[in-house]
């Protein structure tokens, strides 16, 4: 059992250039989230989907896009890399929204340099 | 504009002994608390939650407390075992969760 699987764990981008961050998770679990976490803060949220075909802005949703085509995969477009989003990416999945019981399953994270 | 602030970077203690970690929240709204634990390269994962209508949740070595009136809660780990080293996030939950910027534990053997 997988759970949430990110790929790459390493990047390093050069100012301008684009890419994608993946996730897919294999849990069917309807709620997704990107978070991304900066030296010293705490996760703040990116984008996130509850369901297939339906996503939403978070905290931080500025030079970021995503879509969410089917319920396993859920990827982070970064368009035009600026330093400042250099940070560590996280996925996340749960069955429903915020569970008090239950959290969510993180994937182990993308590090992302941005130069 | 950080909701949940967790004010200390680090702590130190013996094995064997208690840790305390603690966490403040501004939003008197939020519904339940949780804290995770993550580990170098991994991601954080679910340690325990508490409602905001308890004030004490308790799960082996590990309580949370809650005092909802200082809007405080902290995360007790009692025996402390080296196992233990890792960075502690608090996070507070409305319509998404808020996470706090974590506490590094080293508990030292």
């Amino acid at each position: 059992n997988a759970g949430v699987t990110q790929t790459p764990k390493f990047r390093i981008l050069k100012i301008g250039q684009s890419m994608t961050l993946q996730c897919t998770q294999d849990m069917n679990h309807n709620y997704m989230y990107w978070y991304r976490q900066d030296p010293g803060m705490g996760l703040k949220l990116i984008y996130y989907s509850v369901g297939a075909g339906i996503t939403d802005k978070g905290e931080v949703p500025n030079g970021y896009n995503v879509s969410r085509s089917t319920t396993e995969d859920f990827p982070l477009r970064l368009e035009l890399a600026a330093p400042s989003q250099t940070s560590v990416y996280f996925c996340a999945s749960s069955p429903t929204g915020p569970v008090f019981n239950y959290g969510y399953t993180f994937g182990s994270g993308t590090r992302l340099t941005v130069v | 504009d950080q909701q949940v602030k967790q004010n200390s970077p680090s702590l130190s203690v013996q094995e064997g002994r208690i840790s305390i970690l603690n966490c403040d929240y501004t939003n008197s709204m939020f519904d339940y608390f949780l804290w995770y634990k993550k580990y170098p390269a991994e991601g954080p994962t679910f340690l325990i939650s508490i409602s905001s209508i308890k004030d004490k949740n308790e799960d082996g070595r590990f309580t949370v407390f809650l005092n909802k009136s200082a809007k405080h809660l902290s995360l007790h780990i009692v025996p402390s075992q080296p196992g233990d080293s890792a960075v502690y996030f608090c996070a507070a939950s409305g319509n998404q969760f808020y996470f706090g910027t974590g506490t590094s534990l080293t508990v030292i053997p």
